[in-house]
């Protein structure tokens, strides 16, 4: 099983609105990702988490907040976004053993900000 | 930072022809190589990947070959079929961090 599901798969909000994407996996996978991909763009990296702790974050504005509660979850809590905020959100999982990271996608949460 | 170049930026070819795609990178460090395939409304999706200690890798039509001097790695795709017709992505990838191109649309017609 190499599936990553994220919830919702569709989200539309208002700038003032607060909501949560969702992510889950259940392969043991230790490291989980958040990218943002925009139409006709290659995914951009968001935040990594390395065993339920934050690694990486790429300088993403304070109104995306990552949140990963176990080994299994991962949350991105939203925040008084803005237009140009809509995109495919992508969440991947991948093991962190050896120099291999291969990287399970989920199919994305499309996000439309009004 | 890494930054990975991919060309052509779309490819068209008649069914039962070969596609090849190319990437270059730019840190050294970098020592893993994925392709994905992503259709629409979906996740990218790994197709093939190759390690910076192997050349070459090949998985029935599809075939990954790496020049680690150069910093260039590529993609090659025979005997093509319409469901091939995706938008492919080449990454370059340091531990966790992960860096892709800017992705190739390629269209099979039958």
């Amino acid at each position: 099983d190499t599936e990553v599901t994220q919830t919702p798969k569709h989200l539309v909000m208002g700038m003032t609105n607060k909501k949560s994407l969702k992510c889950e996996q259940h392969m043991g996978h230790r490291a989980m990702y958040w990218y943002k991909q925009k139409a006709k763009k290659p995914p951009e990296l968001m935040f990594v988490y390395s065993y339920e702790k934050l690694s990486i974050n790429e300088s993403v504005p304070s109104r995306f907040s990552p949140e990963c509660p176990n080994s299994s979850l991962l949350n991105l809590h939203l925040h008084a976004l803005q237009p140009e905020d809509s995109a495919l959100y992508l969440c991947a999982s991948s093991q962190l053993r050896g120099d291999k990271n291969i990287q399970y996608f989920g199919a994305g949460t499309r996000l439309s900000v009004l | 930072g890494e930054n990975v170049e991919q060309h052509p930026s779309t490819l068209s070819v008649q069914e039962g022809d070969s596609a090849v795609i190319k990437c270059t990178y730019s840190d050294s460090a970098s020592n893993y190589f994925p392709w994905y395939k992503q259709e629409l409304g979906k996740g990218p999706q790994l197709i093939i990947d190759i390690r910076s200690n192997v050349g070459e890798k090949k998985d029935q039509r599809i075939a990954v070959t790496l020049n680690k001097t150069a910093k260039h790695f590529s993609l090659h795709i025979t005997e093509t079929q319409p469901e091939d017709s995706a938008v492919y992505f080449c990454a370059a990838s340091n531990n966790n961090d992960m860096r892709f191109g800017a992705g190739t649309r390629l269209t099979v017609k039958p």
